[in-house]
């Protein structure tokens, strides 16, 4: 079974309106952190938001935030008031395990944001 | 460094040749991971370093695959005969440790002809 399922393959918005990006996760492990990365074309993975298993509220960094519902293991990226250089690849990733480890990564979601 | 350094950023190769890709983590970041990327997926993980130990090499794909990081900070990833299906990008990441805190490399490229 994946460990994280990205349904979406693409998305498409407006600028200035809100998206969101579906995450699911699946895990055993009762200590796990979710991360969501930006790849634009030029290839860098640009880190966007963390939410660890415990954490009592949505992380939030910005214009990004995360709907974490931990009993339906989701994690969705919610983009407000999209601008056009948010056009790129995103991936939702996980660690499990509360120590140093590897991350796993879906399949991704490509968002492009139209003026 | 400011940040994770890869080397280098396009490397063509014929096919049957090896390859070395160098990483060069933040200064101080315990731990070092290497990614394969293929065209249009997400990253697949290849191994993983605590300082020179290589703690996790699970994922790389073949005896072919190599990887090392002597003195606990610059690594490399050696791809001996080099197969068209090794073509991808390969990602470099380093963490200081406490599970976050994930520095990705800007990816060399590798095409095999």
């Amino acid at each position: 079974a994946q460990k994280i399922t990205q349904t979406q393959p693409g998305m498409f918005v407006q600028e200035k309106e809100a998206v969101t990006l579906d995450c699911t996760y699946d895990t055993s492990d009762p200590s796990y952190g979710l991360f969501w990365y930006k790849q634009p074309s030029s290839g860098e993975m640009i880190f966007l938001i963390y939410q660890g298993s415990y954490d009592q509220q949505n992380a939030t960094e910005g214009r990004y935030s995360l709907n974490f519902q931990k009993a339906r293991k989701s994690a969705n990226l919610v983009i407000s008031a999209s601008q056009l250089g948010d056009s790129a690849m995103y991936f939702c990733a996980m660690r499990e395990g509360g120590s140093n480890y590897k991350l796993t990564f879906g399949k991704g979601t490509l968002l492009t944001v139209n003026p | 460094g400011a940040g994770v350094s890869q080397s280098p950023r396009y490397k063509v190769a014929k096919r049957g040749q090896d390859v070395a890709l160098r990483c060069d983590p933040i200064s101080g970041h315990v731990s070092l991971f290497w990614y394969q990327q293929a065209l249009g997926q997400g990253p697949e993980f290849l191994t993983y370093f605590q300082n020179e130990a290589q703690l996790d090499k699970s994922g790389l794909p073949s005896d072919r695959f190599f990887a090392e990081r002597p003195e606990g900070s610059v690594s490399t990833l050696k791809i001996q005969r080099t197969q068209q299906e090794d073509s991808a990008v390969y990602l470099c990441a380093s963490t200081p440790g406490g599970g976050r805190g994930y520095t990705f490399g800007s990816g060399t490229r590798l095409t095999v002809v």
